[in-house]
This record gives structure tokens, C-alpha cells and sequence, in this order.
């Protein structure tokens, strides 16, 4: 049962344009959500995480948006970089039990061109 | 200043045989997270331990998986008799002592274990 779904395994974008990563969960007891970027042969790296108190966080040129009636949420990158090439996982937990116990999806391969 | 290390970063096994994953937490850290990656799969959690405790190990599965992470050394995730289901990447991941988190969660680069 795939809590946590990442249905495009791929996205490709053209540098400077806007990346739209999607990502939907089905357990409404999530209530907090991060992005990890993985580079090939490394582990995941934290970029950016909203509670689900709120609608949007934002970090530089990463926001993240979340709509709970939806049970969906989307990071948006602008203006994409090459560098920002990298597989992109979403994961939630919910905190009222293990709120180190991250749920994640399978991903997302994300290519900016130059 | 060094990451989470893990080794080794490649393990090809036979099937029956052990594998013994080893995972140094980031400097100061106390807590650590094993989580397996499954082809095509996202990363799923498998047990959280502090010095010495096994604290959740509801990820794990029953049989043949077993993990440590003693005082002195580092943690230890050992698969006994693997099987080709075990064939996976396996990431450790640390956090800070305190209360234990998710955006503090500081990722290996992984072991990717190969089961002939």
C-alpha cells in the first residue's frame, strides 16, 4: 500500500524555466511533509519541509504547497537550474506517533537542460 | 567535518550467506535510522536505535534481520542467510541527540547490497 505516491518517475524541464514536482498521500493522519534530493551515489539530502498547519513554505527558488482537502502537495523550483538535476522524493509522517518514522515515495527524476 | 559514513558502499553476497552493513553517524550525533531502498521503490523505514537501545523496530522484518549500534563503534545492520529479495540499497541516517526528528535526519550515501 503506497502511502505516499510520486506518480511521474520523470520530468524534464528547460533551465530557467519552472519544475513542478506532484506528490499525493493517502493516510490523512500525515501532518508534516519534506523533499529530499538525491544525487546519484549519495543519500538524500533535506531541502524543504511545511507542516500541515500551513499552505505553503518557502526557501529561495524552492516552495513547497500543500493542499489537505486534496491530500496533495507540489514543489515548485524557479528558475530551474542544470544543477538541480537529481531524483526528488517526497515523505511525510504524522507526528502524534513515531514523528521520526518518514513514509516516502518513490521518486522523481528531474532533468534541467541547458 | 564528516558526513554519515557508510560501508561498505557495494556488498555482493551468494544466497545463505551474512552481510554486515556498517554505519558512523555524523560527529555529536546519537541517534540513528536504518531505511531500505527496494528497486523502483521509495525508502522505507526499518529501525531507529540510540546507543545501546533498539527503540522502534517496527520496520525490520521478523526474520533473519537484526540491528545494533553498540557504546564504542558503529551501528551494524546484519542480514543473515540473505536471500535475492534482500537485494536493495540500505541508507543509515542520523540525527542530533534531544528529541528525534525528520528534517534532522542526516542520510548516508548507502550501501547497495547485490544477493547472486
Amino acid at each position: 500500500d503506497q502511502q505516499v505516491k510520486q506518480n511521474s518517475p520523470s520530468l524534464s524541464v528547460q533551465e530557467g524555466r519552472i519544475s513542478i514536482l506532484n506528490c499525493d498521500y493517502t493516510n490523512s493522519m500525515f501532518d508534516y511533509f519534506l523533499w529530499y534530493k538525491k544525487y546519484p551515489a549519495e543519500g538524500p539530502t533535506f531541502l524543504i519541509s511545511i507542516s500541515s498547519i500551513k499552505d505553503k513554505n518557502e526557501d529561495g527558488r524552492f516552495t513547497v504547497f500543500l493542499n489537505k482537502s486534496a491530500k496533495h502537495l507540489s514543489l515548485h523550483i524557479v528558475p530551474s537550474q542544470p544543477g538541480d538535476s537529481a531524483v526528488y522524493f517526497c515523505a511525510a509522517h504524522w507526528s502524534g506517533g513515531s514523528n521520526y518514522k518518514l513514509t516516502f515515495g518513490k521518486g522523481t527524476l528531474l532533468t534541467v537542460n541547458p | 567535518n564528516a558526513g554519515v559514513m557508510q560501508n561498505p558502499r557495494h556488498l555482493v553476497r551468494r544466497r545463505g550467506q551474512e552481510a554486515r552493513l556498517r554505519c558512523s553517524p555524523m560527529k555529536g550525533h546519537s541517534h540513528v535510522y536504518w531505511y531500505r531502498q527496494l528497486p523502483e521503490e521509495g525508502l522505507k523505514f526499518m529501525v531507529y536505535l540510540q546507543k545501546e537501545n533498539i527503540i522502534d523496530e517496527s520496520g525490520m522484518p521478523k526474520e533473519r534481520f537484526s540491528a545494533e549500534f553498540p557504546k564504542e563503534g558503529p551501528s551494524i545492520l546484519r542480514i543473515q542467510q540473505v536471500v535475492r529479495g534482500d537485494s536493495a540499497a540500505y541508507f543509515c541516517a542520523s540525527s542530533p541527540p534531544g528529541l528525534p526528528g525528520t528534517d534532522t535526519q542526516y542520510f548516508g550515501p548507502g550501501t547497495r547490497l547485490t544477493v547472486l
